[in-house]
């Protein structure tokens, strides 16, 4: 059973649109965190989200974090190439307990010229 | 530059063979992780340890097992390799507190 659902799968856009990315799970999370990872390294941290409802800007990254703190949202403004990647998110504290991190399933981004 | 460093990067081992990633970091972190990557499933958490001397099961601990005797250092061991364990596997870690994790560059394991 996966915990933290991601939707699209998979993005493919050209330069210039914008996008958003969904992360739905049934269970609180005491926080939840974005990562980014690119072919043939591991994951890199863009943000952590704390307070339900907390809104940060990266950018042109903007994320967001569920009222009741089960769901987050990354949007991109004008994707450029150097967006494309996978993106992962994560929350902390969940059923497991702890601070372990629960991943999410993963949004494939292409962004093309 | 201070990180997360994976040893080896690429490995191929035959069905029933053995061997041992390291995971080595500089940051003090107190707490380090082993998560295997595979397609379609995300990052999945093997074994993960809280300090020096300690380590627990994560969410697939079957067939591996894993040891701290340095803070630094994280060992993933396969005692008995088998191609279910063929994936690409990360380590982790993360200071106390609220914070993000720092991974490394990953190895990419074939079992064969």
């Amino acid at each position: 059973t996966q915990l933290l659902e991601q939707s699209p799968q998979f993005l493919s856009i050209q330069e210039g649109e914008n996008l958003t990315v969904y992360c739905n799970s049934s269970s609180v999370f005491s926080s939840l965190q974005w990562y980014r990872q690119e072919p043939g390294e591991g994951p890199v941290l863009l943000v952590t989200v704390v307070t339900g409802g907390e809104v940060k800007k990266l950018k042109r990254l903007t994320f967001q974090f569920g009222d009741a703190r089960k769901d987050s949202s990354l949007h991109i403004t004008a994707a450029q190439p150097g967006d494309t990647g996978l993106y992962l998110c994560a929350g902390v504290g969940g059923p497991g307990g702890g601070n372990k991190l629960t991943f999410g399933t993963g949004t494939q981004l292409k962004v093309e010229l | 530059n201070a990180g997360v460093t994976q040893t080896p990067k690429f490995r191929v081992l035959k069905t029933g063979q053995s061997m041992t990633l390291l995971c080595a970091q500089d940051m003090n972190h107190e707490y380090m992780y082993w998560y295997r990557q595979d397609p379609g499933m995300g990052l999945r958490l093997i074994h993960y340890s809280v300090g020096e001397g300690t380590t627990a099961k994560g969410e697939v601990p079957d067939g591996y097992n894993v040891s701290r005797l340095k803070k630094q250092n994280f060992l993933l061991g396969l005692e008995s390799a088998a191609p279910s364990q063929t994936s690409v596997y990360f380590c982790a870690s993360r200071p106390t507190g609220v914070g993000g994790y720092t991974f490394g560059s990953g190895t990419r394991l074939t079992v064969v």
